[in-house]
């Protein structure tokens, strides 16, 4: 089926600091998705991304997270200040936009936050 | 609010025997869809299925089938022949199409198939 990159497949990081995770879409794909899946429990929605914009967010996405697919390239989350509980893995998931929007995962990346 | 519960915790099955997964969800909308994805040892997120609630028959890709049950809203998955690469969690999901376009998901059935 249709893939997603996802990079890095793992990231270390110290509290406080600044994580860019960084996922290419599928190519024809228009929506994009963030999920949070800490260990051993469901897939948790962060934010979705359409046309340049954030069109829906949870309660997950705090102030401290930001989304962006400057033109055409990666679709990044980024998190500043990191925070112990941001410890995760994080998936990204694009769509096409047509049908049931099902969704297109990664590998996912996993962030730990000493 | 949405909610999608998946009761059974983990299954285990014989090679090539048929199984079940329930899964069962709440929605005030009139319209969803709803989605069957399995997450393999490695983390792997595969998408495996999708059923349309305005649809009756029940959505079949390949050895997946669904049971789509509307009036109890419920939504369960059908694995004949299992494999050994069955082995997996699989997820039930729901989006609503009030949603933009968010999956809300269960916690997973974990599915061990053992020769």
């Amino acid at each position: 089926g249709p893939k997603v990159l996802q990079i890095p497949s793992h990231q270390i990081i110290d509290m406080g600091q600044m994580v860019t995770l960084n996922c290419d879409p599928v190519s024809n794909h228009l929506y994009f998705y963030w999920y949070k899946q800490i260990l051993g429990q469901q897939m948790e929605f962060l934010v979705n991304f359409y046309n340049g914009k954030v069109m829906e967010k949870s309660k997950l996405f705090k102030d401290q997270f930001s989304v962006e697919r400057p033109d055409g390239s990666y679709f990044t989350l980024k998190i500043q200040p990191t925070a112990l509980e941001d410890s995760a893995v994080y998936f990204c998931a694009s769509s096409s936009g047509t049908g049931g929007y099902e969704q297109y995962f990664g590998p996912g990346t996993r962030l730990t936050v000493l | 609010a949405q909610k999608v519960t998946q009761t059974q915790t983990s299954i285990s099955v014989m090679e090539k025997t048929t199984v079940t997964m329930d899964c069962v969800y709440e929605t005030r909308d009139s319209s969803y869809f709803l989605f069957w994805y399995k997450q393999t040892a490695s983390g792997e997120i595969v998408f495996l299925i999708r059923q349309d609630s305005y649809k009756k028959e029940n959505a079949t890709e390949g050895h997946y089938s669904l049971n789509f049950q509307k009036p109890k809203s419920s939504i369960g998955l059908i694995i004949t022949a299992t494999q050994i690469e069955d082995s997996a969690v699989y997820f039930c999901a729901m989006r609503a199409s009030s949603s933009f376009s968010k999956l809300v998901f269960g916690q997973g059935t974990s599915l061990s198939v053992v020769p």
